[in-house]
């Protein structure tokens, strides 16, 4: 079974410039994370998709950052413009679901690599 | 605020030692714990998951406690090897949906 997809792996541009990582879930489930990791530092949640609905972005910086997760499956997350701050590795993960007592494992992808100079 | 703490940051031992890894958090209502391992350049794969109800977990080499009233929880990873080198990360649910991660101990098994 194929696990969560992520691309691009890697990714070098300048500031102000626009990036857009893709993400696949792995076939079934329906709950989807962006997370932001910074070096060192453990990751913390973006933002959290029920299929297709954002129930929690509260922690995405909404002036800069975009998500969509269009027909519940695939999802975007989009930087624009970026700043020095954003050089990060951006993890995708996805669970059978979620919700109280559920204690589905999550699944992670291998992450974006971002670098902005 | 919800903090998880790990402590040490980094940690190497001989080969064939048990590691000992250990996390800490700061509100003993949470709904579950995991345990993840990050390699260099790499995802995180998940390990071990307790819920609330649950004092330990075991998984081949690996075992897991948590005692939720002192707010700890302990990885013990049983004669070590150098595959074992990676990042372990300590992940808390303190509501529904949100992981609070630590920000991991880095561990070097020498051969």
């Amino acid at each position: 079974e194929a696990g969560v997809v992520q691309s691009p792996r890697y990714k070098i541009i300048e500031k102000k410039q626009p990036v857009a990582f893709w993400c696949n879930p792995i076939s079934g489930h329906n709950t989807l994370y962006w997370y932001r990791q910074n070096l060192g530092q453990g990751p913390e949640l973006l933002i959290r998709y029920e299929n297709e609905e954002a129930v929690d972005d509260s922690q995405l910086p909404k002036d800069r950052f975009s998500a969509e997760r269009l027909k519940g499956v695939d999802s975007t997350l989009k930087i624009q413009p970026a700043e020095l701050g954003d050089s990060a590795v951006y993890l995708c993960a996805s669970s059978l679901r979620s919700g109280r007592f559920s204690g589905n494992t999550i699944y992670f992808g291998e992450g974006s690599w971002l670098t902005v100079v | 605020k919800q903090e998880v703490t790990q402590i040490p940051a980094a940690l190497s031992v001989p080969e064939g030692e048990n590691l000992v890894l250990n996390c800490s958090f700061t509100d003993s209502a949470i709904y579950n714990l995991q345990w993840f391992r990050q390699d260099p350049g790499k995802g995180l794969t998940s390990l071990l998951l307790i819920q609330s109800s649950q004092r330990e977990q075991t998984s081949g080499r690996l075992n897991a406690s948590l005692d939720k009233s002192s707010g700890r929880s302990t990885l013990y990873i049983a004669a070590s090897q150098p595959g074992d080198s990676a990042t372990y990360l300590c992940a808390v649910s303190f509501d529904d949906y949100k992981l609070s991660f630590g920000a991991g101990t880095t561990v070097t098994v020498r051969a």
